[in-house]
């Protein structure tokens, strides 16, 4: 079965790095997203993407964030100067359609600013 | 905004029995869905169903929607242990946005 996969699954990094968090989405699905969920909180909704543009974007997804699809399979997230309060679960998503299809989500990467 | 709020935020029952979890959200939506995430992994799609429908099943899953009430049920009947989990309902609209969740807790 199809999955979404995300690289690296944990990636430990100083306050201040720049980070890129890496995820390949299901081949023929054309909806990218990316997720946040902070340790014992909710899953929350940093951006969409699609046709090589933001759709969507959420007050927390401000200018230290960037989103790229570099190739036909790759999709990125880059955080430029990570805060401390930047650790948490990354979860990647993709669909096939918009506005009411399922989503499929990777295993997260875990992002911890020291 | 189409989060959807599930009740109750906690539920711990004994394996074998019915899990009974609920979502309530506020404007009118095309579907809804269920999601389920076991600790630390990412979220897993369970089951949509569409406006119009008023019940879905999907082997120990079974989901019922009053769009009149604005509410959703999801019922996992003989649980198991692997049920263990978190479950959020979402409808969405540009994206999907989603609640606290309900954490079911299954003792053997």
């Amino acid at each position: 079965e199809p999955e979404v996969t995300q690289t690296p699954s944990h990636q430990v990094t100083q306050m201040g790095q720049e980070v890129i968090l890496r995820c390949v989405p299901i081949s023929n699905h054309l909806y990218f997203y990316w997720y946040r969920q902070i340790l014992g909180q909710k899953v929350e909704f940093l951006v969409s993407f699609y046709n090589n543009e933001i759709s969507e974007k959420s007050e927390i997804f401000d200018d230290q964030f960037s989103v790229e699809r570099p190739d036909g399979s790759n999709f990125t997230l880059k955080i430029r100067s990570t805060k401390l309060e930047d650790s948490a679960m990354y979860f990647c998503a993709s669909s096939y359609t918009s506005g009411g299809g399922e989503l499929f989500f990777g295993e997260g990467s875990r992002l911890t600013v020291l | 905004s189409q989060q959807g709020e599930e009740d109750p935020q906690a539920l711990s029952i004994q394996e074998g029995e019915n899990a009974t979890m609920n979502c309530s959200y506020k404007t009118s939506i095309n579907n809804l869905q269920w999601y389920r995430q076991n600790s630390g992994r990412g979220l897993v799609h369970l089951i949509l169903i569409r406006s119009n429908e008023r019940e879905k099943h999907s082997g120990r899953l079974r989901v019922t929607l009053d769009t009149s009430k604005k509410s959703s049920s999801l019922l996992i009947t003989a649980s198991r242990a692997a049920d263990t989990a978190s479950y959020f309902c979402a409808t969405p609209s540009t994206k999907l946005v989603f609640g606290q969740g309900t954490r079911l807790t299954i003792n053997p």
